[in-house]
């Protein structure tokens, strides 16, 4: 498996403003997720960020609300902007392991509070 | 588009008892199949995951799933519950590779002890 660490781990936003939330691996993997998992419900992929490139987005998930920065294979950015509080959620990492080809591993999550 | 359906949304049980929380998809072709667990404060967690072979996979903890692919079931199992297996559990499907995970809704597990 990998080792996933993001920061936060939670914050209090006000509506208008932006955040940043970082996603560290502790190994070199291709691919790089972001979900969001609303209140009591499941997973959504926001998109898949790809190194290199600019990242795919999910169906009704754009650039300009979630800007994705991957600037190397351990490393990567999801920005929440122009936030309102139906943004409140918790936003979670996941990498495809490296010698788990085809399985996912999630990080801790970022839980989102907007205001 | 491919779908995952989790019918038991919430399920109590007490401790000792079988557990069976169904996972049913709707993809006709070639998948992967996984259980994850998110225990209460945790993040989420690999319970088993099926790509090919043997249908019956074991996981950690004790847990088990079952592949029907008549009946495009991904069904877990574990004999005898006991009150750390408290947790959501989430039923996930992959179409082949570069597709993306597609998660069912989720099932909240209380166990009494």
């Amino acid at each position: 498996s990998a080792v996933i660490s993001q920061k936060p781990s939670r914050d209090i936003c006000q509506r208008g403003t932006s955040l940043t939330i970082q996603c560290q691996v502790d190994s070199q993997v291709t691919m790089m997720f972001w979900y969001r998992q609303q209140p009591g419900q499941s997973l959504t992929l926001i998109a898949t960020a790809n190194q290199g490139s600019e990242a795919t987005y999910e169906s009704g998930f754009v650039i300009d609300k979630f800007p994705i920065s991957r600037p190397n294979l351990t490393f990567s950015t999801l920005t929440v902007s122009n936030m309102s509080p139906e943004d409140s959620s918790i936003y979670l990492c996941s990498v495809e392991a490296p010698r788990a080809v085809e399985t996912q591993y999630f990080g801790p999550g970022t839980r989102l509070l907007v205001l | 588009a491919q779908s995952v359906s989790q019918h038991n949304h919430h399920v109590i049980l007490s401790e000792a008892a079988s557990l069976e929380l169904g996972c049913n998809y709707s993809y006709g072709g070639t998948v992967n199949l996984f259980w994850y667990v998110q225990y209460p404060g945790q993040h989420l967690q690999l319970l088993l995951k099926y790509f090919s072979g043997d249908p019956l996979v074991k996981g950690i903890k004790g847990f088990e799933a079952e592949f029907i692919k008549s009946k495009f079931s991904f069904n877990l199992r574990k004999p005898s519950v006991q009150w750390s297996d408290t947790a959501e559990y989430f039923c996930a499907v992959k179409k082949s590779s570069g597709d993306k995970l597609t998660f069912g809704t989720g099932t909240r597990l209380a166990v009494r002890p």
